[in-house]
């Protein structure tokens, strides 16, 4: 079955406590990307990455890190969490940047108290 | 700075009416998407619009796409309780870039 998956799903955290939230795809997209999804402010976008070893900034990049290694993953690194980054995650991919719509993952609810 | 703008915000409705959702962007991006989000759930793409006057119709949801407007429509035809759901359109920001923007959002409710 073609998906996405995020892990973990639930994240309850404290300031300054690095954390990954991992992503990874089974279609061989080459485009990637991670979005936060905030009440009133919609999705915005974190990073995002056109293929391995390719990423670039999205428009909220602050106080995250991405990597792409491989093709099937582009984890999200905090590596100093703050209450600001409270949110829901996606992370996302399509076969290339500009063609078809996204498949999403089923998100990652991060609380960092 | 890329905007892209959906009204309404909210939309309240009764079942078997007809609707519109709108959708403005502010880039010369000619790929417009939609995109729809159950209640605690992720997104599921709706439609990909990727020239000037494309339509796309999936059951009660037809969406259509004017470039030159800048504009997106996502029409609902004699809604049903189903359809309750946010709607969100996105665009690639183009001018170089592979970012993706999304709309606010339109929070639809179909009463019974």
């Amino acid at each position: 079955e073609a998906q996405v998956t995020q892990n973990p799903r639930y994240l309850i955290t404290v300031t300054g406590k690095k954390l990954t939230v991992t992503c990874s795809q089974n279609m061989n997209h080459e485009y990637m990307s991670w979005y936060r999804q905030d009440p009133g402010l919609g999705l915005r976008q974190i990073y995002y990455s056109m293929n391995v070893e390719v990423t670039d900034k999205g428009d909220v990049p602050e106080g995250y890190k991405v990597s792409r290694k491989e093709k099937r993953n582009f984890p999200l690194i905090l590596e100093s969490p703050s209450p600001n980054q409270t949110s829901l995650y996606f992370c996302a991919s399509s076969l290339s940047g500009l063609a078809g719509g996204k498949f999403f993952g089923p998100g990652t609810r991060l609380t960092v108290l | 700075e890329l905007k892209v703008e959906q009204n309404p915000l909210f939309l309240s409705m009764q079942e078997g009416k007809n609707y519109t959702i709108y959708c403005n962007y502010s880039t010369t991006s000619d790929r417009l998407y939609w995109y729809r989000q159950d209640p605690g759930k992720s997104l599921e793409s709706l439609f990909v619009l990727l020239s000037n006057g494309a339509v796309k119709q999936e059951g009660r949801l037809m969406a259509s796409l004017d470039t030159k407007a800048r504009l997106s429509t996502l029409h609902i035809t004699a809604a049903v309780h189903d359809l309750s759901a946010t709607y969100f359109c996105a665009v690639d920001a183009g001018s170089g870039t592979y970012k993706y923007i999304f709309g606010t959002g339109t929070r639809l409710k179909v009463l019974a």
